[in-house]
C-alpha cells in the first residue's frame, strides 16, 4: 500500500551501529505504530503514538526509541545495534475510533 | 503477543476448504481480525469481526466467533495457489492490536 511508506526497505549493518528507520503516511491517520515480525512469533509492538508529541512504549521496547516529528512521519532508531534486533520491521496507521490498521510494506533489518 | 494463538502451518489442496483457526484470552476485545501476509509484503486486512457477531461471510471468506470459547475461526472456500500465505488473526482491544504467530497456508496444486 503506497500510502504507507517505509525506507529503507533493506538493511545490512554492523553490532554497535545506530540506525533509524523512517515511516511515512499521506493517510492522514493520526496513529502510528512499529512492531517488529520474527518468525513464529508473529508482530510485536515496540512503540505506539497517538498523536504528535505521545509515544508510547509497547511490549518489546527495549533497546528502541522512537520520534513522532509529525502527524505523518514516525521514525524507530536503534541506537546501538545488536544481532539479536535482526527482523522485520512494520510501521503502521489507525485512525482514532477506526477499526483497522493500515501496514507499510516492511523493512529487512540484519545485524550482523 | 498478549496471548493469541494459532497453528503455524495448514496444507490443502488447491479446491478444498482451508480453516485456520486462532484462540484469545481477553473477553473485552472489540474487534477481531483477519490479516493476510504474502510473501515480501506488508500484511493486508482481510476481514473483522465485531466481538457481539457470531459469523461473518464475506465471498469465499467466513469468519466464525465463539465468544464463549474465546476462539476464531477463518474458512477460505474453493482455495486457491493464490491464496497461499501468513494468516494472522489479531484482536483490537483500546486501539491497540495483538497479532498470534501466523498460519502459513500452502496450497498444492
Amino acid at each position: 500500500d503506497a500510502d504507507v511508506t517505509q525506507t529503507p526497505r533493506n538493511r545490512i549493518t554492523k553490532t554497535g551501529k545506530r540506525i533509524m528507520l523512517e515511516c511515512s503516511q499521506t493517510k492522514g491517520h493520526d496513529r502510528m505504530y512499529w512492531y517488529r515480525q520474527d518468525p513464529g512469533l508473529g508482530l510485536r509492538l515496540i512503540y505506539y503514538s497517538f498523536d504528535v508529541k505521545d509515544i508510547n512504549k509497547g511490549e518489546i521496547s527495549d533497546g528502541y526509541s522512537v520520534s513522532r516529528q509529525a502527524q505523518a512521519k514516525f521514525s524507530l532508531s536503534l541506537e546501538s545495534a545488536i544481532p539479536n534486533q535482526t527482523a522485520l520491521y512494520f510501521c503502521a496507521t489507525s485512525i482514532s475510533g477506526g477499526n483497522e490498521q493500515f501496514f507499510g510494506p516492511g523493512t529487512r533489518l540484519t545485524v550482523l | 503477543g498478549e496471548d493469541v494463538e494459532q497453528s503455524l502451518f495448514l496444507s490443502v489442496r488447491e479446491g478444498d476448504s482451508s480453516v485456520i483457526n486462532c484462540t484469545y484470552t481477553d473477553s473485552s476485545s472489540t474487534y477481531l481480525y483477519w490479516y493476510k501476509q504474502e510473501p515480501g509484503a506488508g500484511l493486508q486486512l482481510l476481514t473483522y469481526i465485531f466481538s457481539n457477531m457470531d459469523m461473518k461471510q464475506d465471498q469465499r471468506l467466513t469468519v466464525l466467533l465463539n465468544k464463549k470459547d474465546k476462539h476464531l475461526s477463518l474458512r477460505i472456500a474453493d482455495t486457491q495457489t493464490g491464496d497461499s500465505a501468513i494468516y494472522f488473526c489479531a484482536e483490537g482491544r483500546f486501539n491497540k492490536f495483538y497479532f498470534g504467530s501466523g498460519t502459513k497456508l500452502n496450497v498444492k496444486p
